[in-house]
């Protein structure tokens, strides 16, 4: 089966760094892609990676390790339109596999 | 450059009546998604198409949902005799299709609502 997990929700300060993990299971995989979706909205693409590493995009970066099926996405000096949930997605067999979203609230 | 079009942005049904969501992929795109969005939660896939072809359905209900991709027009998600579990955002998303792994571009999705 599929399985792609998040944390539910994070709080982070305006300013600060934060990180948001990815763990995955899937029986096919041609990429991780990360997400933004503000409530109400689409989901915007933000980063991807296909090899491991860091892929650096400004403010947004995004981690991959194949080995351990772990990602993560690193948004730093946060702003309130941060705001948003980040969905984490697994391109496997003709296909993406989302995780369920992190929620991050960002506090002045 | 038009993005992913979705009509209509909010569409209200009462149970037994069929739903019609529409979507245009972005220009030069060949392959369309559909998922399905419960509120609080994850993006569920439904559906991939090409022009004229289902390449996976294996997201779709057994019954009453259907989806097509004709060579000329939007693809059409159809779900008939509706009930109150439909009610759900639906996203169409659209992608080049080449081999590699690539971004999907999302359209602003159709709020569905079954009374």
């Amino acid at each position: 089966g599929q399985n792609i997990d998040q944390p539910t929700e994070m709080t982070a300060t305006e300013g600060a760094i934060v990180q948001i993990n990815c763990t995955y299971q899937t029986s096919g995989f041609n990429g991780l892609f990360w997400y933004q979706q503000h409530a109400g909205e689409a989901p915007t693409f933000l980063s991807y990676n296909v090899l491991d590493g860091l892929e650096e995009k400004g403010r947004f970066s995004s981690f991959l390790s194949r080995s351990k099926g772990y990602s993560y996405l690193l948004l730093k000096e946060l702003q309130m339109k941060d705001s948003a949930s980040y969905l984490c997605a697994v391109w496997g067999f003709n296909k993406f596999y989302f995780g369920s979203g992190t929620k991050l609230n960002v506090k002045p | 450059n038009a993005g992913v079009m979705q009509n209509p942005r909010h569409l209200v049904r009462r149970r037994g009546q069929e739903a019609r969501l529409r979507c245009s992929p972005m220009k030069g795109h060949s392959h369309v998604y559909w998922y399905r969005q419960l509120p609080e939660e994850g993006l569920k896939f439904m559906v991939y198409l090409q022009k004229e072809n289902i390449i996976d359905e294996s997201g779709m209900p057994k019954e009453r949902f259907s989806a097509e991709f004709p060579k000329e027009g939007p693809s059409i998600l159809r779900i008939q005799q509706v009930v109150r579990g439909d009610s759900a955002a639906y996203f169409c998303a659209s992608s080049p299709g080449t081999a590699s792994a690539q971004p999907q571009h999302f359209g602003d999705g159709t709020r569905l609502s079954i009374l």
